[in-house]
């Protein structure tokens, strides 16, 4: 079946620790996108990336970094810098341009202790 | 900048009775408007999007929405809504052709009673 996986589903960590998120598609898409959702706020875009190798910031990049050495694949640092990490993170992928219907993950709830 | 307002934090409604999610966006040229469900924890999906054409557009799960520019306005309407339909409605906008970037609302929450 094709779709989109993050990993893990839940994930804790320490203060001060960086912690990197999972998402791989199998669908063949060019665009991927991560986006932090909290409470009352609706879905903010973080980090997108057209193609391989490329990558452009979002709306709220600060204290995130990316990485698109694959197609298939889009992980998300969340470092030190990031002063209010606890979120939920979702990840999507569209054929093409955002035109195209966005595919969403089904998310990952990183907590921060 | 474009924006996308949800005019309801949360929409209480009994099965089987008619609901509308109302959705404003701010912006002086073309838009292409969309609507995503969310169910608890789980990511979101496509319900219907408006591109251009006919201004009434009909998506899953039996829901419509209609574009009304004059209004700035997609309000998204279901006739008899099921238990099922309880989840987190989102309305999102790109106001231009390759700008790569959705902008969503903050969301409505629709709860359906027995």
């Amino acid at each position: 079946d094709g779709g989109i996986t993050q990993s893990p589903k839940y994930l804790f960590r320490k203060e001060g620790q960086n912690v990197t998120l999972s998402c791989e598609q199998n669908l063949n898409h060019d665009a991927m996108y991560w986006y932090r959702q909290d409470p009352g706020q609706g879905l903010r875009l973080i980090y997108y990336s057209q193609i391989v190798n490329d990558f452009q910031k979002g709306d709220i990049a600060e204290g995130y970094s990316v990485s698109r050495e694959k197609k298939e694949s889009f992980p998300l640092t969340v470092t030190s810098a990031q002063k209010n990490p606890t979120a939920f993170y979702l990840c999507a992928s569209s054929i093409r341009l955002a035109l195209d219907e966005q595919f969403f993950g089904p998310g990952t709830r990183l907590t921060v202790l | 900048a474009q924006s996308v307002t949800q005019l309801d934090s949360q929409v209480p409604v009994f099965e089987e009775a008619p609901v509308e999610l109302r959705c404003n966006y701010s912006s002086s040229v073309s838009v292409y408007l969309f609507w995503y469900v969310q169910y608890p924890n789980q990511g979101l999906q496509l319900l219907l999007k408006y591109l251009s054409g006919s201004t009434l557009v009909k998506g899953i799960n039996g829901f419509e929405a209609e574009f009304n520019k004059s209004q700035t306005s997609f309000h998204l309407r279901k006739p008899s809504v099921h238990i099922s339909d309880t989840a987190e409605y989102f309305c999102a906008v790109i106001t231009e052709w390759g700008s790569e970037k959705l902008v969503f609302g903050k969301g409505t929450k629709l709860t359906v009673n027995p």
